[in-house]
């Protein structure tokens, strides 16, 4: 069965720590991205790769750095986290988007 | 500039009735449209998709149409279940040389036994 694993399920971090979400997928795919799912915002995108070491802004990128230097793995990176980053983080992967993409579990992140 | 919406934020259904769920969309080039489901904790997953081709795809108790003069799509549970309870987002498609997926904001459905 395909999957895209989500390091954490529930993570807890103090304002202004650096937080690393980690994203892996088995699937081959070359398009990789994160979103965030906020009550009454829907889905938005923050950042996407579409290949190695390549990445492009989504509608959300600010706060938000990412990493992809393997292509089953595409990690986000809160360089200093805030309180209204406090979130469901989604990571999803995709051979082209027609086929829809995988997603996996999520990560709630509480940041304090 | 919302490209995908979901108008109404939630829906609440008696099980064993209908459930139509809408979508309007502004972009004339999306050619693909996809349903996703989402439970609480859980990561959306794929229901249901349509090509631009098409007016209607049918999945057992799902269908999806798709109107494309009125930029609009619906889906369709008959006949409703609890289990159906769940977040639904719409998604959009444009294409060649796009990488990825325009998605609503989503419609919390309750279907109440």
């Amino acid at each position: 069965d395909v999957k895209v694993t989500q390091s954490s399920r529930y993570l807890v971090k103090r304002t202004g720590e650096k937080v690393f979400l980690e994203c892996v997928q088995d699937m081959d795919h070359e398009n990789m991205f994160w979103y965030r799912q906020d009550p009454g915002l829907g889905l938005r995108l923050i950042y996407f790769s579409y290949d190695v070491k390549m990445k492009e802004k989504g509608d959300i990128p600010e706060g938000y750095s990412v990493s992809r230097e393997k292509k089953e793995r595409f990690s986000l990176i809160l360089e200093s986290a805030s309180t209204n980053q406090t979130s469901m983080y989604l990571c999803a992967s995709s051979l082209v988007p027609l086929y829809g993409y995988t997603f996996g579990s999520g990560t709630r992140l509480t940041v304090v | 500039d919302q490209q995908v919406k979901q108008n109404s934020p939630s829906l609440s259904v008696q099980e064993g009735r209908i459930s139509i769920l809408n979508c309007d969309y502004t972009n004339s080039m999306f050619d693909y449209f996809l349903w996703y489901k989402k439970y609480p904790a859980e990561g959306p997953t794929f229901l249901i998709s349509i090509s631009s081709i098409k007016d209607k795809n049918e999945d057992g108790r799902f269908t999806v149409f798709l109107n494309k003069s009125a930029k609009h799509l619906s889906l369709h549970i008959v006949p409703s279940q609890p289990g159906d309870s769940a977040v639904y987002f719409c998604a959009a498609y444009s294409g060649a040389g796009s990488y990825q997926l325009t998605f609503g904001k989503g419609t919390k459905l309750s279907v109440i036994p």
